[in-house]
């Protein structure tokens, strides 16, 4: 299996600082990579797929880049609505899929 | 507008089944290049995908759960359904639905589809417990 290995395992930010997070695969998988956003009590929310495509409704300060095994999602302007946690997922050919271990962004 | 809706039992005893279905309101067998997947988050843990399965009945299963998960799907009944055996405590989580989108781009220059899981079910909590 692919494994995703996420970094920072948290971060605390204010309010209208630039974050970003990584997330690398255990080999390489092109563009392969969606990012997904996660509050407590609330489903996942797919925000960026297929590496650097934002998905209908989210906030362009949102921002997925890479390819092969070293991924990025920035957030240029952190939002009150932002604090949350973050999982990469990987979705290379054939399943199973995978997801990295979580980025909590917490308030500083 | 998909939505998806788990449902089932909130409380399972040690050995037994968890069963679980859930039901999609809208288009489930649209246009597109849909399968549905299963999952689950232990309270505190990451997210771990259980498998999926097609509009078809396909299906493709984590490996670490493969010999005790099973899915279906009841398209006349627009439900889908995860079968998960011999449960223990570490199978105490929430447990969500979600459509795994699919789409093929001549930018990834592979043949592969690009899957994301882009509509989800709200989530239902399952207890193993005695």
């Amino acid at each position: 299996d692919i494994q995703m290995t996420q970094s920072p395992s948290s971060l605390s930010a204010s309010v209208g600082d630039r974050v970003t997070i990584t997330c690398r695969a255990s080999q390489g998988i092109n563009t392969f990579l969606n990012w997904y956003q996660k509050k407590p009590g609330k489903a996942p929310k797919v925000l960026v797929y297929a590496a650097s495509s934002l998905q209908s409704g989210v906030p362009s300060r949102f921002n997925g880049s890479g390819s092969g095994t070293e991924f990025t999602l920035t957030i240029s302007s952190l939002q009150p609505e932002d604090f949350a946690t973050y999982y990469c997922q990987q979705s290379y050919g054939h399943p199973p899929w995978t997801f990295g271990q979580g980025t909590k962004v917490e308030i500083k | 507008q998909v939505q998806l809706q788990e449902s089932g039992p909130g409380l399972v005893k040690p050995s037994q089944t968890l069963s679980l279905t859930c039901t999609v309101s809208g288009d489930f067998s649209s246009n597109g290049f849909f399968y549905w997947s299963w999952v689950r988050q232990p309270a505190g843990k990451g997210l771990e995908w259980i498998g999926r399965v097609s509009s078809s009945g396909g299906t493709d299963y984590n490996p670490s759960l493969n010999s005790r998960v099973s899915m279906s799907v009841d398209t006349s009944k627009n439900q889908l359904s995860l079968k998960l055996t011999s449960v223990t405590a570490a199978d105490t989580a929430v447990y969500y639905c979600a459509r795994d989108s699919g789409f093929w781009s001549p930018h990834s220059l592979s043949n592969y589809y690009y899957y994301y899981m882009d509509v989800w079910g709200t989530g239902t909590t399952v207890t193993v417990s005695s």
